[in-house]
């Protein structure tokens, strides 16, 4: 079964970094892409970036270039989403899921399963 | 603002037909890229439920299907039961100046009354 574990929940304070986790398994980890989407409470779907662990190729939303860090290590099949100096408006809930590609060139296509979800409270 | 424009709610009685629509532009939909459709169940994480305009994933009922023409693109759900109350989305990729990004509509909440 394809499967995306995420990182608990997680309580900050602003200022503070962070790094969540997204594992992999049922799958050939380094030859799908990983993507992040941030749910603010209440609200819809944004797409923040994809990496592709096999050679770590990244794309950024222009929304979120310079604000969060991709990552991954294929060594343990999981990717990452990192900020260095956390804002209460990062409080939202932060899905990762598989990119299922279909054209390498544009990196289009969909997502294809999702993790749980990893809850992240940004409050003094 | 949502590069995709969806209706912010939409409802109908059991065993009757809704449609929900995705409106975008030429830089996306109306430039050919696919539109993908995800259900939200409340407070649980998306679930694919259509993939390329028309695609139904293993274990998705037929009762859901998808289409696109032009700048836009539908989930047309019939039969409608109670466990389809949920949130959905739609989702494509759109090449603007601004970048290549996948993009995701504003969503729309399905009452089933």
């Amino acid at each position: 079964e394809v499967q995306l574990v995420q990182s608990g929940a997680e309580v900050k304070k602003p200022g503070e970094s962070l790094k969540i986790s997204c594992k992999g398994s049922g799958y050939s980890f380094t030859s799908y892409w990983i993507g992040w989407v941030r749910q603010m409470p209440g609200k819809g779907l944004e797409w923040m970036g994809i990496i592709y662990p096999g050679d770590s190729d990244t794309r950024y939303s222009p929304s979120f270039q310079g604000q969060v860090t991709i990552s991954a290590d294929k060594s343990i099949s999981t990717a990452y989403l990192q900020w260095s100096s956390l804002k209460a408006s990062d409080t939202a809930m932060y899905y990762c899921a598989r990119g299922i590609v279909v054209v390498p060139a544009a990196v289009e296509g969909w997502f294809d399963p999702w993790g749980q979800g990893t809850l992240v409270t940004v409050s003094s | 603002q949502s590069v995709l424009t969806q209706p912010p709610s939409v409802s109908g009685a059991p065993g009757q037909r809704v449609t929900i629509s995705c409106t975008g532009s030429s830089s996306n939909i109306g430039a050919g890229y696919d539109v993908h459709w995800y259900q939200q169940l409340p407070g649980t994480a998306p679930k694919l439920l259509i993939y390329g305009n028309s695609n139904r994933p293993s274990g998705v009922p037929d009762r859901f299907s998808g289409s696109k023409s032009g700048t836009s693109a539908s989930l047309a759900i019939t039969g409608l039961q109670a466990e389809d109350e949920a949130d959905y989305y739609c989702q494509s990729y759109d090449s603007s100046l601004s970048g290549s990004n996948w993009v995701f509509g504003g969503g729309t909440k399905l009452t089933v009354l």
